[in-house]
C-alpha cells in the first residue's frame, strides 16, 4: 500500500459525459501528478500540481482539467468524454517537486461506452 | 525521437538468477531524473529505484541496482536472485526540465519479465 488512494476505482460512463477522479496523496506529500495509461498510448503523465499550484503540464487535453485543494487532495475532470478516453488514470504523489520517488495509487479504470 | 527506448518487450529468467532490463533515454538536460517502476498483472505502479544524474554512484535498493552509463545514456536495471514474485511489468521513466520550466515525465513501453521456476 503506498498511501495513495484513489477514488473511484471504477467507473463506466458513455461518451459525452463528464467525470471526475479523486485523489488524497500521501500524508506530507506537497506534490501530486496525473498519468494516463492506455493500450496505444502507453504511460502518459498529464499533469502536476504542488501545494496547490499547477507546476508542470504534459499531454493533458484541453476536454481535461485539474486541481488541488488546500488541503492537498486533487481531483482530475475529464470531460465531452470520447471512446479513446477509456484507460487507467493514476495518481502519484511526493515529498517535493519530483526530483525523486512518486508513489502511485492503485488507479481508476475509467471505461467510456 | 522517443525519450525512453525500452527494446526488449519480453524476457524470461529462471529463478535466482540475475536479469538486465535494458534503457536507453534521450536528454539534452544536464538535470534529470530516471525511474524504474514494476506493474504487477494487478495493475498498481510500485516505485523501485532512483538514479539522479549527478550522482556519481549507481543507485541499489536490495535486489535492485541500476545501471547507469550517462555516456551511452543508459539506465539499465538488474534484479539480482530473480524470484517468483518479480514477474510483472517494468517501466522505465524518465524526467527532466525543472523549476523554472516544470517538470516533464516520461515512460518506456516496458518489458514484460516472467521468472521461471
Amino acid at each position: 500500500d503506498s498511501g495513495v488512494t484513489q477514488t473511484p476505482k471504477h467507473l463506466i460512463t458513455a461518451t459525452g459525459q463528464r467525470v471526475t477522479l479523486r485523489c488524497s496523496p500521501r500524508s506530507g506529500d506537497l506534490s501530486v501528478y496525473w498519468y494516463q495509461q492506455s493500450l496505444d498510448q502507453g504511460l502518459q503523465f498529464l499533469i502536476q500540481y504542488y501545494n496547490g499550484e499547477e507546476r508542470a503540464k504534459g499531454n493533458i487535453l484541453e476536454r481535461f482539467s485539474a486541481q488541488q485543494f488546500p488541503d492537498l487532495h486533487s481531483e482530475l475532470n475529464l470531460s465531452s468524454l470520447e471512446l479513446g478516453d477509456s484507460a487507467l488514470y493514476f495518481c502519484a504523489s511526493s515529498v517535493a517537486g519530483g526530483k525523486r520517488e512518486q508513489y502511485f495509487g492503485p488507479g481508476t479504470r475509467l471505461t467510456v461506452t | 525521437a522517443q525519450k525512453i527506448t525500452q527494446t526488449q518487450p519480453g524476457m524470461f529468467v529462471q529463478e535466482k538468477e540475475a536479469v538486465t532490463l535494458d534503457c536507453t533515454y534521450d536528454t539534452s538536460d544536464q538535470s534529470y531524473g530516471l525511474f524504474w517502476y514494476k506493474q504487477p498483472s494487478s495493475g498498481e505502479m510500485i516505485f523501485l529505484i532512483y538514479q539522479g544524474s549527478y550522482d556519481e554512484q549507481n543507485a541499489t535498493e536490495g535486489r535492485y541496482s541500476l545501471n547507469f552509463q550517462k555516456a551511452r545514456k543508459s539506465a539499465n536495471l538488474v534484479i539480482s536472485a530473480s524470484q517468483l514474485g518479480d514477474s510483472a511489468m517494468y517501466f522505465c521513466a524518465m524526467r527532466e526540465g525543472g523549476a523554472s520550466t516544470g517538470n516533464q515525465f516520461y515512460f518506456g513501453t516496458g518489458t514484460s519479465l516472467t521468472v521461471i521456476p
